[in-house]
Protein backbone atom coordinates (compact mmCIF):
# COMPACT_ATOMS: atom_id res chain seq x y z
CA UNK A 1 0.00 0.00 0.00
CA UNK A 2 1.23 3.28 -0.58
CA UNK A 3 1.83 5.77 1.90
CA UNK A 4 2.76 9.55 1.96
CA UNK A 5 4.34 11.47 4.81
CA UNK A 6 4.24 14.83 5.60
CA UNK A 7 6.62 15.35 9.20
CA UNK A 8 5.69 18.90 9.70
CA UNK A 9 2.60 19.43 10.64
CA UNK A 10 3.74 23.56 11.00
CA UNK A 11 5.97 25.94 9.23
CA UNK A 12 6.64 29.36 9.67
CA UNK A 13 8.71 31.38 7.11
CA UNK A 14 9.48 35.18 6.75
CA UNK A 15 7.78 37.07 3.58
CA UNK A 16 9.97 37.01 1.15
CA UNK A 17 12.24 34.13 2.48
CA UNK A 18 12.36 30.35 0.94
CA UNK A 19 10.83 27.49 2.66
CA UNK A 20 10.93 23.91 2.15
CA UNK A 21 8.01 21.50 2.68
CA UNK A 22 8.83 17.77 3.52
CA UNK A 23 7.41 15.00 1.99
CA UNK A 24 8.45 11.29 2.15
CA UNK A 25 6.56 8.34 0.44
CA UNK A 26 6.63 4.86 0.16
CA UNK A 27 5.17 2.51 -2.99
CA UNK A 28 6.79 -0.70 -4.77
CA UNK A 29 5.07 0.40 -7.90
CA UNK A 30 7.74 1.81 -10.02
CA UNK A 31 5.62 4.18 -12.34
CA UNK A 32 3.83 6.86 -9.93
CA UNK A 33 2.74 10.95 -9.65
CA UNK A 34 3.87 13.14 -6.88
CA UNK A 35 1.33 16.15 -6.69
CA UNK A 36 1.40 19.38 -4.20
CA UNK A 37 -1.48 20.95 -3.27
CA UNK A 38 -2.83 23.77 -1.67
CA UNK A 39 -5.52 24.78 0.63
CA UNK A 40 -5.96 28.52 1.15
CA UNK A 41 -8.67 28.90 4.97
CA UNK A 42 -11.35 29.12 2.04
CA UNK A 43 -10.67 25.54 1.80
CA UNK A 44 -10.24 24.89 -2.18
CA UNK A 45 -7.84 22.68 -3.19
CA UNK A 46 -5.56 24.10 -5.85
CA UNK A 47 -2.85 22.21 -7.64
CA UNK A 48 0.76 23.70 -7.38
CA UNK A 49 3.04 20.91 -8.82
CA UNK A 50 3.53 17.33 -10.73
CA UNK A 51 6.94 15.07 -10.19
CA UNK A 52 6.31 11.71 -12.34
CA UNK A 53 8.55 8.96 -11.18
CA UNK A 54 10.35 8.62 -14.35
CA UNK A 55 11.13 12.84 -15.10
CA UNK A 56 14.85 13.22 -14.95
CA UNK A 57 14.60 16.77 -13.49
CA UNK A 58 13.21 18.40 -10.89
CA UNK A 59 9.49 20.19 -11.69
CA UNK A 60 9.24 23.86 -11.51
CA UNK A 61 6.13 26.31 -11.40
CA UNK A 62 6.98 29.62 -10.95
CA UNK A 63 8.36 30.06 -7.86
CA UNK A 64 7.15 25.96 -6.63
CA UNK A 65 9.95 23.31 -7.11
CA UNK A 66 9.98 19.94 -6.40
CA UNK A 67 12.89 18.51 -5.25
CA UNK A 68 12.50 15.01 -6.51
CA UNK A 69 15.24 12.16 -4.48
CA UNK A 70 14.27 9.31 -5.98
CA UNK A 71 16.46 6.92 -4.24
CA UNK A 72 15.29 8.67 -0.76
CA UNK A 73 11.65 8.43 -1.86
CA UNK A 74 11.52 12.01 -0.90
CA UNK A 75 9.70 14.77 -2.67
CA UNK A 76 10.45 18.57 -1.03
CA UNK A 77 8.02 21.39 -2.00
CA UNK A 78 10.47 24.76 -2.18
CA UNK A 79 8.85 28.08 -2.04
CA UNK A 80 10.96 30.85 -2.78
CA UNK A 81 10.55 34.11 -2.43
CA UNK A 82 7.15 33.65 0.10
CA UNK A 83 4.48 35.91 -0.27
CA UNK A 84 1.59 36.40 2.79
CA UNK A 85 -1.04 34.32 0.33
CA UNK A 86 1.28 31.70 0.41
CA UNK A 87 -0.37 30.88 4.06
CA UNK A 88 -2.01 27.79 3.90
CA UNK A 89 -2.51 23.98 4.01
CA UNK A 90 0.22 22.26 2.05
CA UNK A 91 -0.71 18.55 1.11
CA UNK A 92 1.79 16.38 -1.13
CA UNK A 93 -0.13 13.19 -2.64
CA UNK A 94 1.15 10.38 -4.70
CA UNK A 95 -0.54 8.79 -7.73
CA UNK A 96 0.14 5.51 -8.90
CA UNK A 97 0.56 4.12 -12.34
CA UNK A 98 -0.52 0.76 -12.60
CA UNK A 99 -2.53 -1.87 -11.53
CA UNK A 100 -4.96 -1.91 -9.33
CA UNK A 101 -4.32 1.07 -7.61
CA UNK A 102 -3.83 3.16 -10.78
CA UNK A 103 -5.06 6.58 -11.21
CA UNK A 104 -6.42 6.89 -7.46
CA UNK A 105 -3.82 9.00 -5.07
CA UNK A 106 -2.92 9.43 -1.40
CA UNK A 107 -2.40 12.14 0.38
CA UNK A 108 -0.40 13.13 3.18
CA UNK A 109 -1.81 14.99 6.43
CA UNK A 110 -0.59 18.51 5.29
CA UNK A 111 1.82 21.03 6.75
CA UNK A 112 0.04 24.38 7.80
CA UNK A 113 2.35 27.08 6.57
CA UNK A 114 2.37 30.85 7.70
CA UNK A 115 3.81 33.55 6.37
CA UNK A 116 5.40 36.21 8.95
CA UNK A 117 5.42 40.11 7.10
CA UNK B 1 -18.73 28.37 -13.93
CA UNK B 2 -16.31 25.88 -12.30
CA UNK B 3 -15.34 23.09 -14.07
CA UNK B 4 -16.32 21.21 -11.34
CA UNK B 5 -19.90 21.68 -8.78
CA UNK B 6 -20.35 20.47 -5.69
CA UNK B 7 -23.88 20.74 -4.24
CA UNK B 8 -24.84 21.41 -1.74
CA UNK B 9 -22.14 23.63 -0.26
CA UNK B 10 -22.40 23.63 3.35
CA UNK B 11 -25.52 21.13 5.28
CA UNK B 12 -26.32 20.39 8.53
CA UNK B 13 -28.46 17.78 9.29
CA UNK B 14 -29.45 15.30 12.25
CA UNK B 15 -28.04 11.73 13.05
CA UNK B 16 -29.90 9.02 11.30
CA UNK B 17 -30.66 11.33 8.28
CA UNK B 18 -30.48 10.24 4.48
CA UNK B 19 -28.13 12.84 3.17
CA UNK B 20 -27.10 13.07 -1.09
CA UNK B 21 -24.07 14.95 -1.67
CA UNK B 22 -24.17 15.58 -5.78
CA UNK B 23 -21.27 16.43 -8.30
CA UNK B 24 -21.30 17.09 -11.96
CA UNK B 25 -18.45 18.28 -13.87
CA UNK B 26 -17.71 19.65 -17.52
CA UNK B 27 -14.10 18.88 -17.97
CA UNK B 28 -15.03 15.30 -19.76
CA UNK B 29 -12.84 13.39 -17.76
CA UNK B 30 -14.03 9.85 -17.09
CA UNK B 31 -12.78 9.32 -13.31
CA UNK B 32 -14.42 10.75 -10.64
CA UNK B 33 -13.93 10.71 -6.76
CA UNK B 34 -15.49 11.17 -3.76
CA UNK B 35 -13.08 12.26 -0.94
CA UNK B 36 -13.19 13.28 2.98
CA UNK B 37 -11.40 15.74 5.02
CA UNK B 38 -11.28 15.78 8.95
CA UNK B 39 -10.28 19.02 10.06
CA UNK B 40 -6.32 19.59 10.03
CA UNK B 41 -5.92 16.05 8.13
CA UNK B 42 -5.61 14.93 4.78
CA UNK B 43 -7.89 13.23 2.58
CA UNK B 44 -9.19 10.02 2.69
CA UNK B 45 -10.76 8.91 -0.44
CA UNK B 46 -14.35 6.79 0.30
CA UNK B 47 -15.46 5.61 -3.18
CA UNK B 48 -14.00 5.93 -6.80
CA UNK B 49 -15.53 5.80 -10.43
CA UNK B 50 -12.97 4.92 -13.43
CA UNK B 51 -16.08 5.20 -15.86
CA UNK B 52 -19.79 5.07 -16.07
CA UNK B 53 -20.47 0.99 -15.18
CA UNK B 54 -16.98 1.02 -12.51
CA UNK B 55 -17.70 1.80 -8.83
CA UNK B 56 -14.59 0.99 -6.67
CA UNK B 57 -14.45 1.16 -2.68
CA UNK B 58 -12.11 3.70 -1.27
CA UNK B 59 -10.28 3.17 2.09
CA UNK B 60 -12.95 4.88 4.06
CA UNK B 61 -16.63 3.41 2.39
CA UNK B 62 -18.19 2.23 5.50
CA UNK B 63 -21.24 3.99 5.84
CA UNK B 64 -21.26 5.50 2.04
CA UNK B 65 -22.43 4.68 -0.86
CA UNK B 66 -22.34 6.40 -4.72
CA UNK B 67 -23.75 6.43 -7.84
CA UNK B 68 -22.60 7.14 -10.86
CA UNK B 69 -25.44 8.27 -13.24
CA UNK B 70 -23.65 9.55 -15.94
CA UNK B 71 -20.13 10.36 -17.09
CA UNK B 72 -20.28 13.48 -15.67
CA UNK B 73 -22.41 13.35 -12.43
CA UNK B 74 -21.20 11.15 -9.32
CA UNK B 75 -22.97 11.21 -6.43
CA UNK B 76 -22.31 10.29 -2.71
CA UNK B 77 -24.91 9.37 -0.12
CA UNK B 78 -24.49 8.56 3.32
CA UNK B 79 -28.03 6.49 4.53
CA UNK B 80 -27.75 7.25 7.83
CA UNK B 81 -25.43 9.75 9.07
CA UNK B 82 -23.88 9.95 12.03
CA UNK B 83 -21.91 12.94 14.21
CA UNK B 84 -18.34 11.66 12.86
CA UNK B 85 -19.20 11.39 9.06
CA UNK B 86 -19.11 15.72 10.10
CA UNK B 87 -16.68 16.50 7.92
CA UNK B 88 -15.38 18.66 4.37
CA UNK B 89 -16.31 16.58 1.43
CA UNK B 90 -14.15 16.85 -1.77
CA UNK B 91 -15.37 15.75 -5.47
CA UNK B 92 -12.68 15.14 -7.82
CA UNK B 93 -12.09 14.36 -11.59
CA UNK B 94 -8.88 12.68 -13.14
CA UNK B 95 -8.48 12.26 -16.63
CA UNK B 96 -7.54 8.85 -17.61
CA UNK B 97 -3.76 7.56 -17.81
CA UNK B 98 -3.90 6.48 -21.81
CA UNK B 99 -0.09 6.32 -21.90
CA UNK B 100 0.27 9.64 -22.88
CA UNK B 101 1.92 12.24 -20.46
CA UNK B 102 -0.95 12.99 -18.67
CA UNK B 103 -0.12 13.55 -15.08
CA UNK B 104 -3.24 12.14 -13.47
CA UNK B 105 -3.93 15.61 -11.84
CA UNK B 106 -6.96 15.84 -9.69
CA UNK B 107 -9.60 18.69 -10.57
CA UNK B 108 -11.36 19.42 -7.32
CA UNK B 109 -15.20 20.75 -7.07
CA UNK B 110 -14.94 23.71 -3.84
CA UNK B 111 -16.06 20.99 -1.17
CA UNK B 112 -19.07 20.13 0.60
CA UNK B 113 -19.03 21.16 4.29
CA UNK B 114 -21.26 18.53 6.65
CA UNK B 115 -22.19 18.40 9.71
CA UNK B 116 -24.46 15.83 11.72
CA UNK B 117 -25.62 16.62 14.74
Amino acid sequence: AQKITQTQPGMFVQEKEAVTLDCTYDTSDPSYGLFWYKQPSSGEMIFLIYQGSYDQQNATEGRYSLNFQKARKSANLVISASQLGDSAMYFCAMREGKGDNAGKSTFGDGTTLTVKP
Amino acid sequence: DADVTQTPRNRITKTGKRIMLECSQTKGHDRMYWYRQDPGLGLQLIYYSFDVKDINKGEISDGYSVSRQAQAKFSLSLESAIPNQTALYFCATSDHLRGVPNTGELFFGEGSRLTVL
